[in-house]
């Protein structure tokens, strides 16, 4: 059972434009979520991550949207550049207890950005 | 620098052999992980280890064993009993000042059987 449902799986975009992902998840013990941006042969980057007690959280041109109450988080990315042009995974985690806050990721999502 | 190192880069295997992966931390993390990743399946947890000598089973573990004697090393074996072993295999580990959840990634294995 996927915990954490990613879409769309391929994204294609001008260079300039806006890219956006989407991400849903039904476990609302889940209280961190982050972005992890990876390129071909690299293990993946945390990007940007986010926790629900705010709606929304920017570092540059990232920027991260979530809403609780539908219980889906999206990944901005403005101005896309060629240098995006990766695969990006979103996660979420929960504290159980322990010391240990295991991720859940989505199946990702390849970006290409066009020149 | 502070990293997670992973060797080799590249690994072929015969089938009916077991090989083992290993994956290095200087981030005196606490927590370790193994994923494989295969296209359009995003990364899925083999293995996870809290502390020294204690490891549980995510979600793939068949065909898998770890071993976790120093907090700095966290090897993967993947034995023969592993059907369909071609994949990418990432290792992260978590914890210490970073804080519980950001898991730093590794550079990767690739296995290839042949």
């Amino acid at each position: 059972q996927q915990q954490v449902k990613q879409s769309p799986q391929s994204l294609i975009v001008q260079k300039g434009g806006i890219s956006i992902i989407n991400c849903a998840y039904e476990n609302t013990a889940f209280d961190y979520f982050p972005w992890y941006q990876q390129f071909p042969g690299k293990g993946p980057a945390l990007l940007i991550a986010i926790r629900p007690d705010v709606s929304e959280k920017k570092e540059g041109r990232f920027t991260i949207s979530f809403n609780k109450s539908a219980k889906q988080f999206s990944l901005h990315i403005m101005d896309s550049q060629p240098g995006d042009s990766a695969t990006y995974f979103c996660a979420a985690s929960s504290y159980d207890g322990s010391t240990l806050g295991r991720l859940y990721f989505g199946r990702g999502t390849q970006l290409t950005v066009w020149p | 620098d502070g990293g997670i190192t992973q060797s080799p880069k590249y690994l072929f295997r015969k089938e009916g052999q077991n090989v083992t992966l290993s994956c290095e931390q200087n981030l005196n993390h606490d927590a370790m992980y193994w994923y494989r990743q295969d296209p359009g399946q995003g990364l899925r947890l083999i293995y996870y280890s809290q502390i020294v000598n204690d490891f549980q089973k995510g979600d793939i573990a068949e065909g898998y064993s770890v071993s976790r004697e120093k907090k700095e090393s966290f090897p993967l074996t993947v034995t023969s009993a592993q059907k369909n072993p071609t994949a990418f295999y990432l290792c992260a580990s978590s914890g210490g000042t970073s804080g519980r959840y950001e898991q730093f990634f590794g550079p990767g294995t690739r296995l290839t059987v042949l």
